[in-house]
This record gives C-alpha cells, structure tokens and sequence, in this order.
C-alpha cells in the first residue's frame, strides 16, 4: 500500500477556500486516491474519490497531477461546520468493489475560525 | 433508510475481561469491515466479513475475533482485555460490488479498558 503524507493540522477563516494536499510518492497505476472526513466522536465519512486529473461533486473538488504522486482536497468557501479530520487514501482495484480494506493515516485536522 | 448503528455507544471494562461490540450494516449492505482507533490516531483495520466468512485481517491478535450473522449484522469480540484495547471501535458496511472504498461508518462504541 502507497504511504501518504498529509499535514498534520491548518487552520482557516470562514468563506475562505481550503486547499488540503497529501503526498503519496509510491503510488502504484493501480491505486485509486479517496478523502474521508471524520468529525469529533463520529466515524469517517467518505467525501470524494479519484484517478486522474480533476473530480468535483457537491462537497468538494479533488486536484490530481499527471504523475499522480500527490493529489489536493479542496473545500470551497468552508463554515465552522467543516472543522474535522480529513483523511487521504491510497489503495488499488484489485479487490472486490466494497471490500477494499481502508489504510488511514493520521489525517490533517482542520480548524475553521470566525 | 437506516445507516450504520452500534451498541452499545459506552463501555468500560476490567483488564481481562472479555467484550462483544455490536454492529447493524446500512440497509442493503453485505459487508462489514471493523476498525479500531486510539484517540489522535487513524482508523486502524482489524478485519472484514462478506458471506458470515472473515474475508481480511489486520494486525491484531487473535484475542480479536468476529462473526457476522445471515441479516449481514456483526460482533466484535476481544477476550483477555489489556489497557491497550481502550479505543473507538468502529464498524463500517459497504456493497461488495459497490463504489471502490466507499464505506459507510457508524458513530462506533467507546470501549475503556481499567
């Protein structure tokens, strides 16, 4: 499984755009790129997924570069309500769809200010 | 529609003794995946059930054992209960032939260990 590497925490006024980035410079062609969000006392939640190039669904927008050894998260205009830990994956196709074993690292913790 | 729930919410037990955590997939789901985390850290995997069989596992020892039942619901069990086993467990369901990694998680059980 290709290692990720995240910041530890950032820190962001209300309304501002929020740029996460992971590095996952062993990535295989394989491997697919997945954000999970996990706020306080909850378990994580799955926020977007990716390959290549560019994905946005309504929560957020996932960046990824040709060489795909890095990818960004970005959370457009976020709330107070967005403060959480977001966590980047790194995991191929092979295994059955549903049944891929998810390797979470420790995440970057994001605080939303006032 | 019901999303992942777990019983019970707290638990505190004793060193050595044993404990059985509870899980309800989503509704139409087949998989169920079980994760443990400490606190300031990722979810850490300890194992996977599809067909009432565990398909994967984690680095756990085998204190940590599991059954999923025909309706697709799951147990955790850990016997001999060291102080290290205090953590959010979490259960997580998903469609084997769902999206890729896309798992759903409940709100977990925390378990302190005294």
């Amino acid at each position: 499984l290709a290692k990720t590497t995240q910041p530890i925490s950032m820190d962001s006024y209300e309304g501002q755009e929020v740029n996460i980035t992971c590095s996952h410079n062993n990535i295989a062609t394989n491997d697919y790129i997945t954000w999970y969000q996990q706020f306080p006392s909850q378990g994580p939640r799955f926020i977007i997924q990716g390959y290549k190039t560019k994905v946005t669904n309504e929560v957020a927008s996932l960046f990824i570069p040709a060489d795909r050894k890095s990818s960004t998260l970005s959370l457009p205009r976020v709330s107070l309500s967005d403060t959480a830990v977001y966590y980047c994956l790194v995991g191929d196709s092979n295994s059955g769809a549903g049944s891929y074993q998810l390797t979470f690292g420790k995440g970057t913790k994001l605080s939303v200010i006032p | 529609d019901a999303g992942v729930t777990q019983s019970p919410t707290h638990l505190i037990k004793t060193r050595g003794q044993q404990v059985t955590l509870r899980c309800s997939p989503k509704s139409g789901h087949d998989t169920v995946s079980w994760y443990q985390q400490a606190l300031g850290q990722g979810p850490q995997f300890i194992f996977q059930y599809y067909e009432e069989e565990e398909r994967q596992r984690g680095n756990f020892p085998d204190r940590f054992s599991g059954h999923q039942f025909p309706n697709y619901s799951s147990e955790l069990n850990v016997n001999a209960l060291l102080l290290g086993d205090s953590a959010l467990y979490l259960c997580a369901s998903s469609l084997e032939a769902g999206t890729l990694y896309e798992q759903y998680f409940g709100p977990g059980t925390r378990l302190t260990v005294t």
